[in-house]
């Protein structure tokens, strides 16, 4: 079963906007990554925080961890139409011998409007 | 662009084909991952390799046969599939790195296999 829940799972914006979108999981984690997914592509890696890290900056990303809340967001500012995606967040799991077990988020869909 | 190579990107087979999906990577990543992924839904975790032997079978039929001929290469072998197993085949590969395994480590996909089985 996915452990990850993501909303909304779909955003509809215009260019310039920012774009938030909410990640929230079950189970202890080692990190938590995020990742974009342009229609029939696969998978680019946007940014990775650890557990042990509340923010994290990536150009016009930013990432929030709340381990206590289990509940990660993305915030894409100032977004551009070429940010149209399906956006994923995917768990790596705490404890044992993980490698690296992705487990994904339902995903949002993020259309961005010229 | 992925440095994840994936090959064929498109691939149409028929139920009593034989055929073979290759990835490869020279990142020097020692894990090595295949995710399965049907329209409109998140990836799912197939198989992990770590230093080419196989670590997670995530409860696969046996119609999908993974492969890790060496540390570069990744190959999922197909055999008797069925059409719902129609889908996005993605590879990935990471660094291992600690107790835990690849924990804590950037995972890389790439483009994908597109397979239709007819």
């Amino acid at each position: 079963s996915q452990q990850g829940e993501e909303d909304p799972q779909a955003l509809s914006i215009q260019e310039g906007e920012n774009a938030t979108m909410n990640c929230s999981y079950k189970t202890s984690i080692n990190n938590l990554q995020w990742y974009r997914q342009n229609s029939g592509r696969g998978l680019v890696h946007l940014i990775l925080i650890r557990s042990n890290e509340r923010e994290k900056h990536s150009g016009r990303l930013r990432v929030t961890l709340d381990t206590s809340k289990k509940s990660s967001s993305l915030l894409i500012t100032a977004s551009r139409a070429a940010d149209t995606a399906s956006y994923f967040c995917a768990t790596d799991g705490a404890g044992g011998t993980s490698y690296g077990k992705l487990t994904f988020g339902q995903g949002t869909i993020l259309t961005v409007h010229p | 662009d992925t440095e994840v190579t994936q090959t064929p990107k498109h691939l149409v087979m028929g139920m009593t084909n034989k055929k073979s999906l290759k990835c490869e990577q020279h990142m020097g990543h020692r894990a090595m991952y295949w995710y399965k992924q049907k329209a409109k839904k998140p990836p799912e975790l197939m198989f992990v390799y770590s230093y080419e032997k196989l670590s997670i079978n995530e409860s696969v039929p046996s119609r999908f046969s993974p492969e890790c001929p060496n540390s570069s290469l990744l190959n999922l072998h197909l055999h008797a599939l069925q059409p719902e197993d129609s889908a996005l085949y993605l590879c990935a590969s990471s660094q291992i790195s600690g107790v835990s395994g690849s924990a804590g480590n950037t995972i890389y996909f790439g483009e994908g296999s597109w397979l239709t089985v007819v």
